[in-house]
């Protein structure tokens, strides 16, 4: 059945970089792309951007621009999200969530489990 | 960018009621790219509806949405007990891509 499964909890100091990983299974990797989600702690939900696992295009919601990069690694059908220079207001469950293939503009059909990310000194 | 506002925040019901969520866009969602998404305490997101009315697979047809342009509904028809849960929007017409606030459906 289709799966994503993200990392563990990472708790992180401002300044750092975390790097969450999305392993999905299932289904052709290939054939779709990533988004990633944030949630803060009793909060909503926030689009950070969008990856394909086709071509490697991205497409970075603007807040993020500069600080996050998303990637794939086909050859372990995973995806990747690192967010730099983290501040407090970053803690935050990190989802990854499967989405069309040659376009951000898509829905989420599947997601992963999410990641607790804090951020603390 | 198209800013989402769901509104009740929170709407308590009992089972079996029937549920209207509320979700008004900025500005118009174009090409019907609206859809909801349920999330209960501790699990990721579930799609429901995509299209503004088309049930996702698996989603039972008490789940249903409809609206256009700035306004847009999703309807519980009668509420079972594993339907409280907190239920956003999202558009997905133009980049960034946007939720809504979110309301929250409590057993009263």
């Amino acid at each position: 059945q289709v799966q994503h499964v993200q990392s563990g909890a990472e708790v992180q100091k401002p300044g750092a970089s975390v790097k969450v990983s999305c392993k999905a299974s299932g289904y052709t990797f290939t054939n779709y792309g990533f988004t990633w989600v944030r949630q803060a702690p009793g909060q909503g939900l926030e689009w950070m951007g969008w990856i394909s696992a086709h071509n490697g295009d991205t497409n970075y919601a603007q807040k993020f621009q500069g600080r996050v990069n998303m990637t794939t690694d086909t050859s372990s059908s995973t995806a990747y999200m690192e967010l730099g220079n983290l501040r407090s207001d970053d803690t935050a469950v990190y989802y990854c969530a499967r989405s069309p293939r040659r376009t951000a503009i898509g829905t989420f059909d599947s997601w992963g489990q999410g990641t607790l990310v804090t951020v603390s000194s | 960018e198209i800013v989402l506002t769901q509104s009740p925040g929170t709407l308590s019901l009992s089972t079996g009621e029937r549920a209207t969520l509320s979700c008004r866009a900025s500005q118009s969602v174009s090409s019907r790219y609206l859809a909801w998404y349920q999330q209960k305490p501790g699990q990721a997101p579930r799609l429901l509806i995509y299209g503004v009315s088309s049930r996702a697979i698996g989603i039972p047809d008490r789940f249903s949405g409809s609206g256009s342009g700035t306004d847009f509904t999703l309807t519980i028809s009668r509420l079972e007990p594993e339907d409280f849960a907190v239920y956003y929007c999202q558009q997905y017409s133009t980049s960034p891509l946007t939720f809504g606030g979110g309301t929250k459906v409590e057993i009263k």
